[in-house]
């Protein structure tokens, strides 16, 4: 059974600090996704990462992925309040295109 | 990118009813998924539709409760049989984008509440 775990599960951080979500996952997968989730809202893609050291970067934040390692980083620069909101990554699943979610990290970013 | 609407885009339900919901694409996809999100959880794979075949379920999830239709490369539906309190969720539809199913995109999920 494929596996996504990430951590932490709960973010409090403030503005304009640094941190990092990480994703593990337990099987072979080429495909890593992570998407922001506000609150009410559907899910909006923000990257996929499709091979081992494939590292992508939109504005303050950075996904990396590690096949080897089986683990992704969500990096977030210098956090600002709109960052506020449940971040997911997402695994193919090995049967299929679908995905096996994480358990998302509920990010709030404070003055 | 797609574009993909949910039709209702939330309801409030009684228990032992059904709901049927419904997931437009703008453009042809050989895959559409559904998912459910409990409140404050993550999301479940709820089955795969594929134009022309019967949906495959995952595991605790059955036809009986939740058929689903995939009429043509546009469209399908999801029905939630029987509903109880437990039902309550949000559900979406997705599909992919690319060769290989690579970009995954969500519609804007249909909330549901069974009372």
């Amino acid at each position: 059974e494929l596996k996504v775990e990430q951590n932490p599960l709960f973010l409090s951080m403030q503005e304009g600090k640094n941190y990092t979500i990480y994703c593990n996952y337990s099987t072979t997968s080429d495909r890593l996704y992570w998407y922001r989730q506000d609150p009410g809202k559907s899910l909006e893609s923000l990257f996929v990462l499709l091979s081992n050291g494939a590292v992508k970067q939109e504005g303050r934040l950075m996904a990396s992925l590690d096949t080897k390692a089986r683990l992704s980083t969500l990096h977030i620069t210098a956090a600002v309040h709109d960052l506020s909101a449940t971040y997911f990554c997402a695994v193919d699943m090995i049967s299929g295109y679908a995905l096996n979610f994480g358990k998302g990290t509920s990010l709030l970013v404070t003055p | 990118s797609a574009v993909i609407s949910q039709k209702p885009s939330r309801d409030i339900c009684q228990r032992g009813t059904s709901l049927t919901i419904q997931c437009q694409v703008d453009s042809q996809v050989t895959m559409m998924f559904w998912y459910r999100q409990q409140p404050g959880q993550s999301l479940t794979l709820i089955a795969t539709a594929n134009q022309g075949s019967e949906a495959t379920y995952e595991s605790g999830f059955v036809i009986d409760k939740f058929p689903i239709s995939r009429p043509n490369l546009t469209f399908s539906t999801l029905t939630v049989s029987n509903m109880s309190p437990e039902d309550s969720s949000i559900y979406l539809c997705s599909v992919g984008r690319g060769t290989y199913q690579e970009t995954q995109y969500f519609g804007p999920g249909t909330r549901l509440l069974v009372l």
